[in-house]
């Protein structure tokens, strides 16, 4: 079963420096996001992708945040310089297109860890 | 009114007994309210999902009841396993899922022997 997956699964950084977190969506999917879960909280929208451009963005998704679709198979999320509170657990998750019934499918996750 | 509540915050249920989530939203442009299953340390998978045009479906031991008017809706789990432990988020999107997914704080659901 094709699935989404996510590298690494694990980040540890210094407050202040640059990380990428990289996904790669199931192949036919088009549209694809990104998600953040705070330990022991629901999970929150940042942003969506369609056609190499940003549909949606949240209020948390602000100019420290950018994403990317490098090549064919690539979504990356970049955050410019982290902060403590960014420490979190990032999802990456992709749908299939705007007339398809598909739902939304998750990968496993990047846990970052800001110190 | 972008919101999305559920109850309980935690659920302990008996072995074989019905395990029962409740959400409600405010918006009713939410066309598509899915639930979806999360372990510890992975990611959410996608459980069952409802469109507001039925009041129900079944997917096995996992039935969605839906009311439009109350603007609620629910997930039952019958015969509930040990297996089914785990933190259950409903969510809500627009333009059949294919839209943003707004979520529910979750439910932490544990069946006893």
């Amino acid at each position: 079963e094709p699935e989404v997956t996510q590298t690494p699964s694990h980040q540890v950084t210094q407050m202040g420096q640059e990380v990428i977190l990289r996904c790669v969506p199931i192949s036919n999917h088009l549209y694809f996001y990104w998600y953040r879960q705070i330990l022991g909280q629901k999970v929150e929208f940042l942003v969506s992708f369609y056609n190499n451009e940003i549909s949606e963005k949240s209020e948390i998704f602000d100019d420290q945040f950018s994403v990317e679709r490098p090549d064919g198979s690539n979504f990356t999320l970049k955050i410019r310089s982290t902060k403590l509170e960014d420490s979190a657990m990032y999802f990456c998750a992709s749908s299939l297109d705007r007339a398809g019934s598909e739902t939304q499918y998750f990968g496993p996750g990047t846990r970052l860890l800001v110190l | 009114q972008q919101q999305v509540k559920q109850s309980p915050q935690s659920l302990i249920v008996q072995k074989g007994g019905i395990s029962i989530i409740n959400c409600a939203y405010e918006n009713t442009a939410f066309d598509y309210f899915p639930w979806y299953q999360q372990f510890p340390g992975k990611g959410p998978a996608l459980l069952i999902a409802i469109r507001p045009d039925v009041s129900e479906k079944k997917e096995g031991r996992f039935t969605i009841s839906f009311n439009k008017s109350a603007k609620q809706f629910s997930l039952h789990i019958m015969d509930s396993q040990p297996g089914d432990s785990a933190t259950y988020f409903c969510a809500a999107s627009m333009n059949f899922g294919n839209e943003k997914l707004t979520f529910g704080t979750g439910t932490r659901l544990t069946i006893i022997p």
